[in-house]
Parts: C-alpha cells; sequence; structure tokens
C-alpha cells in the first residue's frame, strides 16, 4: 500500500506567475484536503474533493483552486501568486463512507518560495 | 466557527521527564477531536483521535489524551518522553459532519538528554 506523495517537493515562483501542485492519494482512498501551513503555523483548510467534485472550501480566493481525477489524485492550483503564498503546501487523502469522520493520511508536502 | 488554542509554542523537557501539551478548543457545534505530529521534514502523522465513548484515547507509543467537554480541553500527555518524541505536535478538531480540520499553531516538543 502506497501512501500520500506529493510532487514537487520544493517549488520557487515569482510575484504574479502561476503554479501547479500534485498529490497522488493513498490507495483506497476517494477524498482528497488541501492545507497551506505557512511558517511557525498551523496548517489552514483550502479545500477538499470527494469523487472529483468540491466538498467543502475554506477562506481562500478564487485564485485558489483545484482539480480532482478518475483516479482520486489531485492537483492544487494558484494563479497570480502572492509573497504571502509562500508556505508548505498539504494534500492529505481519506476514504468518505458515512457520517463518521475518516483518518486523514497526510502527504510530505510542497514548499512553495514566492520571491 | 471552531478554533483551536495550543498554549504552549515550545515545551523543552528532559528525557524520561513526564509531559503535557495543552490544547483547548471553541466551537458552536460538536467536534471530534485529534492530535497529529509533525517530525522535520516530514508531513503529519496521526497520534490520537477522540470520536465517541470513553474520553480517555490512547497511541501506540504512549501517549494518552483526555476530553474533557466542560472545559473544551483535550490536553496530551505523556509518562516518560524519549528523545525521539522531539517533533512539533498538533491539535485539530472536524465539526461533525464535515470532514475537514481546523489546527492549533502546534507546539514545539523538545526532548533533552
Amino acid at each position: 500500500e502506497t501512501g500520500v506523495t506529493q510532487s514537487p517537493t520544493h517549488l520557487i515562483k515569482t510575484r504574479g506567475q502561476q503554479v501547479t501542485l500534485r498529490c497522488s492519494s493513498q490507495s483506497g482512498h476517494n477524498t482528497v484536503s488541501w492545507y497551506q501551513q505557512a511558517l511557525g503555523q498551523g496548517p489552514q483548510f483550502i479545500f477538499q474533493y470527494y469523487r472529483e467534485e468540491e466538498n467543502g472550501r475554506g477562506n481562500f480566493p478564487p485564485r485558489f483552486s483545484g482539480l480532482q481525477f478518475p483516479n482520486y489524485s489531485s492537483e492544487l492550483n494558484v494563479n497570480a501568486l502572492e509573497l504571502d503564498d509562500s508556505a508548505l503546501y498539504l494534500c492529505a487523502s481519506s476514504l468518505l463512507s458515512g457520517g463518521t469522520p475518516s483518518t486523514q493520511y497526510f502527504g510530505p508536502g510542497t514548499r512553495l518560495t514566492v520571491l | 466557527a471552531q478554533s483551536v488554542t495550543q498554549l504552549d509554542s515550545q515545551v523543552p523537557v528532559f528525557e524520561e521527564a513526564p509531559v503535557e501539551l495543552r490544547c483547548n478548543y471553541s466551537s458552536s457545534v460538536s467536534v471530534y477531536l485529534f492530535w497529529y505530529v509533525q517530525y522535520p521534514n516530514q508531513g503529519l502523522q496521526l497520534l490520537l483521535k477522540y470520536l465517541s465513548g470513553s474520553t480517555l484515547v490512547e497511541s501506540i507509543n504512549g501517549f494518552e489524551a483526555e476530553f474533557n467537554k466542560s472545559q473544551t480541553s483535550f490536553h496530551l500527555r505523556k509518562p516518560s518522553v524519549h528523545i525521539s518524541d522531539t517533533a512539533e505536535y498538533f491539535c485539530a478538531v472536524s465539526p461533525t459532519g464535515a470532514n475537514n480540520l481546523f489546527f492549533g499553531t502546534g507546539t514545539r516538543l523538545t526532548v533533552i538528554p
């Protein structure tokens, strides 16, 4: 059973550029959540995808968007990058079934630096 | 709305001493409670969780946490820490019916030899 993987591990961009981060979910999972972890802070929920549809969103502007593919992998896209977007981006996968919360398994993250 | 407060940003403790990492939360709805650990240059790993039932939950590596509804707390404890417990610990809540997590700002536990 493979865990959650993310690519790339590190990325450097300049203000105004666009970036795409990728996540492969754990085998058997149908849900992917994305979090932003700024330096010295706890992760903040960006959004979640369940069976290719957005299933909840945190307090992030529309320039943060995402996709989930039929194999349940996912992308996070950020347009018009700002300096404050510099952070560790974490992907977590889980198996959503019924009303009980499922354990979220986190990937190692992508460190994005915006200059 | 939900919020999680971890009052101690850093906790140094000597090896084999006990430790308590504090977590308080506020929420307008019922929540589930979690502790995650983050080792250097790694992602988050679930340490333990409270969903229902016994208010005392334990992890496989000796940590335990007790849900106190009246004090809205979920403090993490370990009676004897090891060097390998050095890490960042995050408390998190998930509203019932939702599947996303709200995290505190974390507590860095440093175990001193």
